[in-house]
């Protein structure tokens, strides 16, 4: 099966700019997983899908992050604008549902300059 | 409070060695836990899953878990070069999230 779909894979910018990362998931997979991985740590979660309806966004800095996911597949994640803080790879995984492992794709590199 | 803790440095190993790693946890009532391995510029690839107290083995990995101590290990026998790569423990909590700790980094030199 093909795996989960990530792009860009780099992306630089200036600070107060905006930037938007797009997901594809796994086919038939139904929970989507936005994470932010800063250079030297452990993956955060930002936001859960479940399907189209969102399950957890505690996380999320919603003054400048955003997030959907149209239709339960594809999900695009929104920073406007920019800081420099958020220069950090953003991983996408999905899995089956809420009981199944993750399978996370490639991530997008953000710098903020 | 944390809720996944890594504490360990940078581990260096010889090859053919065993490495050790270790995880604690803050929710007691958590019930699956995971290793990832992740390579440099790569993304998380899941290795070990395990939900019940004791060990579980595949291959040369051992993961080891302790409810009562909120403790989770994984061991890495006979090392090879390609297990240099940073190790995730991660504790599944409610919806499915899962909690990752910092990463432990590895390095087995030849």
């Amino acid at each position: 099966e093909a795996g989960v779909a990530q792009s860009p894979r780099y992306k630089i910018i200036e600070k107060r700019q905006s930037v938007a990362f797009w997901c594809n998931p796994i086919s038939g997979h139904a929970t989507l997983y936005w994470y932010q991985q800063i250079l030297g740590q452990g993956p955060k979660l930002l936001i859960q899908f479940q399907n189209n309806g969102v399950v957890d966004d505690s996380q999320l800095p919603k003054d400048r992050f955003s997030a959907e996911r149209l239709k339960g597949v594809d999900s695009t994640l929104k920073i406007q604008p920019a800081k420099l803080e958020d220069s950090a790879v953003y991983l996408c995984a999905s899995s089956l549902d809420r009981g199944h492992g993750y399978t996370f794709g490639s991530g997008t590199r953000l710098t903020v300059v | 409070q944390k809720e996944v803790e890594q504490n360990s440095g940078p581990l260096s190993v010889p090859e053919g060695a065993i490495a050790s790693l270790n995880c604690t946890y803050s929710d007691r009532g958590s019930q699956s836990f995971f290793w990832y391995r992740q390579y440099s510029g790569k993304s998380p690839e899941l290795i070990m899953s395990i939900y019940s107290n004791g060990d579980k083995e595949d291959g040369r990995f051992t993961a080891q878990l302790n409810k009562a101590s909120q403790y989770v290990s994984l061991l890495i026998r006979d090392s090879q070069p390609s297990d240099s790569a940073t190790y995730l423990c991660a504790v599944r909590y409610g919806n499915n999230r899962l909690a990752f700790g910092k990463g432990n980094q590895v390095v087995v030199i030849p």
